[in-house]
């Protein structure tokens, strides 16, 4: 089944501590992205890739790190969490220009 | 910078009732549009996904339709059931990035 996968799907973590969320698609996308979703402010971009080893800010980078050295995987990494990082975080892939978003990860940062 | 409005933000509508739910953008410069269903606490799912060199799409009772020159895309949903309830999507792609309006939240009384 054509997916994409996003781990964990609910997480609590606190103020500092390093944290990555997975993500992983299976139909061999070249592009893949990532987006948080806020109340009033809608889902907004956060990174994205074009390919392998190619990444680029989206409309709220700060605070965020990513990597892609392999098609399938871009994990997003918080090395140091802040409250206002709390969120619903969706990471997508597409061809073509069709998105296919994953599940979405619930995190709360205290 | 790519500005998506979505109007109304809710509505209500009676069962049996057709739905226009409305999108517009400011930078005509776009790849493509495209409407999706988000229902509570869950991820989105693809509707309907139109191409810029494109004026409309079908799907079964969904119809969507994009006019790049006035920034402006609309879908409409025939003959609306209560399971149609749900917040739609649209978001707008151009230079590698996408940009989401706020979404419209469909109630459908039956």
């Amino acid at each position: 089944e054509a997916q994409v996968t996003q781990n964990p799907r609910y997480l609590i973590t606190v103020t500092g501590k390093k944290l990555t969320v997975t993500c992983s698609q299976n139909m061999n996308h070249e592009y893949m992205s990532w987006y948080r979703q806020d109340p009033g402010l809608g889902l907004r971009q956060i990174y994205y890739s074009m390919n392998v080893e190619v990444t680029d800010k989206g409309d709220v980078p700060e605070g965020y790190k990513v990597s892609r050295k392999e098609k399938r995987n871009f994990p997003l990494i918080l090395e140091s969490p802040s409250p206002n990082q709390t969120s619903l975080y969706f990471c997508a892939s597409s061809k073509s220009g069709e998105q296919y978003f994953g599940p979405g990860t619930r995190l709360t940062v205290t | 910078k790519q500005e998506v409005t979505q109007i109304p933000a809710a509505l209500s509508v009676p069962e049996g009732e057709n739905l226009v739910l409305n999108c517009s953008f400011t930078d005509s410069a776009i790849y493509n549009l495209q409407w999706f269903r988000q229902d509570p606490g869950k991820g989105l799912t693809s509707l309907l996904l139109i191409q810029s060199s494109q004026r409309e799409q079908t799907s079964g009772r969904l119809n969507a339709s994009l006019d790049k020159s006035s920034g402006r895309s609309t879908l409409y949903i025939a003959a609306s059931q209560p399971g149609d309830s749900a917040t739609y999507l649209c978001a707008v792609e151009g230079n590698n990035r996408l940009a989401f309006g706020k979404g419209n939240q469909v109630v459908v009384i039956p």
